[in-house]
């Protein structure tokens, strides 16, 4: 099935750094959803955006909905032990005449304290 | 509830056996979809609903798979003669209309023996 590019597919760092991953894609979307999984649970919605260049953020986090609408990146600064799970980016493609999602593959982060 | 609920959260059966797996979305919420996650995979779209329609159904992997939707609320999705490349971890979300993020249940773990 179709899904989104997303990178780095895994990442260790080190308690109070800033990690940054991003989803690309040839497509064009109308939303981008950024949400974490923990193991054994559902994905959580972080972060909803839904207009090109829009900058929101949630905490620490802050995403971004990129000006060409191909691509989002979510950034979170001073990182924690409890920010390890995995994190996906969801698109919603436009004229598409559907309104199902494509989810990124996944990036996995693991906070070393 | 005040979640999306799923049950069973763990189902074991034969090859073979007909399985089905049920959805409770959040109350008021017309659009429902399912995914479907493999071990340390992204998840893959199954079907969406919006009401008790299937505008989507694109995703479901062979004619073995099909889901219904009644009253508007609760989903089943049925796998009928599984096989062991079902075994999979199968995850409900609903949102409040088709342009709304989705909000996730933790999922069915699927196990064919």
């Amino acid at each position: 099935g179709q899904q989104l590019n997303q990178s780095p597919q895994s990442m260790f760092i080190q308690e109070g750094e800033d990690v940054s991953m991003n989803c690309t894609s040839s497509s064009i979307f109308n939303t981008w959803l950024w949400y974490k999984q923990d193991p054994g649970e559902g994905p959580v919605l972080l972060i909803a955006l839904y207009k090109a260049g829009e900058l929101t953020s949630n905490g620490r986090l802050t995403a971004q909905f990129g000006i060409t609408r191909k691509d989002s990146f979510l950034n979170i600064s001073a990182s924690i032990p409890s920010d390890v799970g995995i994190y996906f980016c969801a698109g919603q493609l436009k004229g598409s005449g559907t309104y199902k999602y494509i989810f990124g593959t996944g990036t996995r982060l693991k906070v070393l304290a | 509830g005040a979640g999306v609920s799923q049950s069973p959260s763990n189902k074991v059966t034969e090859k073979g056996k007909d399985v089905e797996l049920r959805c409770d979305p959040i109350s008021g919420h017309t659009a429902l979809y399912w995914y479907r996650q493999s071990l340390g995979q992204g998840l893959e779209f199954l079907i969406y609903f919006q009401g008790n329609s299937a505008p989507d159904k694109s995703g479901l992997p062979s004619d073995r798979f099909s889901a219904e939707r009644t009253g508007g609320s609760v989903s089943t999705l049925t796998i009928q003669r599984t096989q062991q490349e079902d075994s999979a971890v199968y995850l409900c979300a609903s949102s409040s209309s088709i342009n709304q993020p989705q909000h996730f249940g933790d999922g069915t773990r699927l196990s064919i023996l």
